[in-house]
């Protein structure tokens, strides 16, 4: 079946940049997406990228794809203390059951 | 209507109790996902609406839950006889087709 990989956590420094990685199986992803999530809130839709791009920039966040090797980042410039929650790769491969999670990275900011 | 909208956001009950979700999707979004998140997890699919229509159902989805969606617009989910199994956070999602998700705030439900 399809599956979503990331690691679990990230700690960075304030003021520099955060590399969130994810991995995914299914080819036939039309869609893959950021959500971000904070304590007890649901889930923010971040950014996304179409399968037929290889980038995405939107402000302080870059979105790579690399479709031959079904790896997406998502890349924060500037990360502020505001950035710490989870984050969560999805994936959208067509079918009736809409988006398959990975199960989060954390990302924790340090002073 | 900007957004997903969930009802309630927080519900306790106890062990045996039945339970109502209801979820508000964006106008004229014909596609609606519900969801469900555990702790420490990302969600997980239980079943989609195109329109009225239930296509698709997770084997996560036991007996004792069911869902509507009767005239394509809200829909609703039940969980009859809850476990404590069944505390998690419950989240809905509509799309246009071919057109991206978006989610709403989710319902809390924690079972005694």
């Amino acid at each position: 079946g399809e599956d979503v990989e990331q690691s679990l956590f990230l700690s960075v420094r304030e003021g520099d940049s955060s590399v969130i990685n994810c991995t995914y199986t299914d080819s036939s992803s039309t869609y893959l997406y950021w959500y971000k999530q904070e304590p007890g809130a649901g889930l923010q839709l971040l950014t996304y990228i179409f399968s037929n791009m290889d980038m995405k920039q939107d402000q302080r966040l870059t979105v790579l794809l690399n479709k031959k090797d079904k790896h997406l980042s998502l890349r924060i410039a500037d990360t502020q203390t505001g950035d710490s929650a989870i984050y969560f790769c999805a994936e959208d491969g067509g079918g009736a059951d809409g988006l398959t999670f990975g199960k989060g990275t954390h990302l924790i900011i340090q002073p | 209507d900007t957004g997903v909208s969930q009802d309630p956001r927080h519900k306790i009950t106890k062990r045996g109790q039945n339970v109502t979700f209801r979820c508000d999707p964006i106008s004229e979004h014909n596609r609606l996902y519900w969801y469900r998140q555990t702790l420490g997890q990302g969600p997980e699919f239980l079943t989609y609406f195109q329109n009225e229509a239930q296509l698709e159902k997770s084997r996560l989805l036991s007996d004792r839950f069911s869902a509507e969606r009767p005239k394509g617009s809200f829909s609703t989910l039940e969980i009859q006889r809850t476990e404590q199994g069944d505390s998690a956070m419950y989240l809905c999602a509509s799309g246009g087709v071919g057109e991206k998700l978006f989610f709403g705030s989710g319902t809390q439900l924690s079972v005694l």
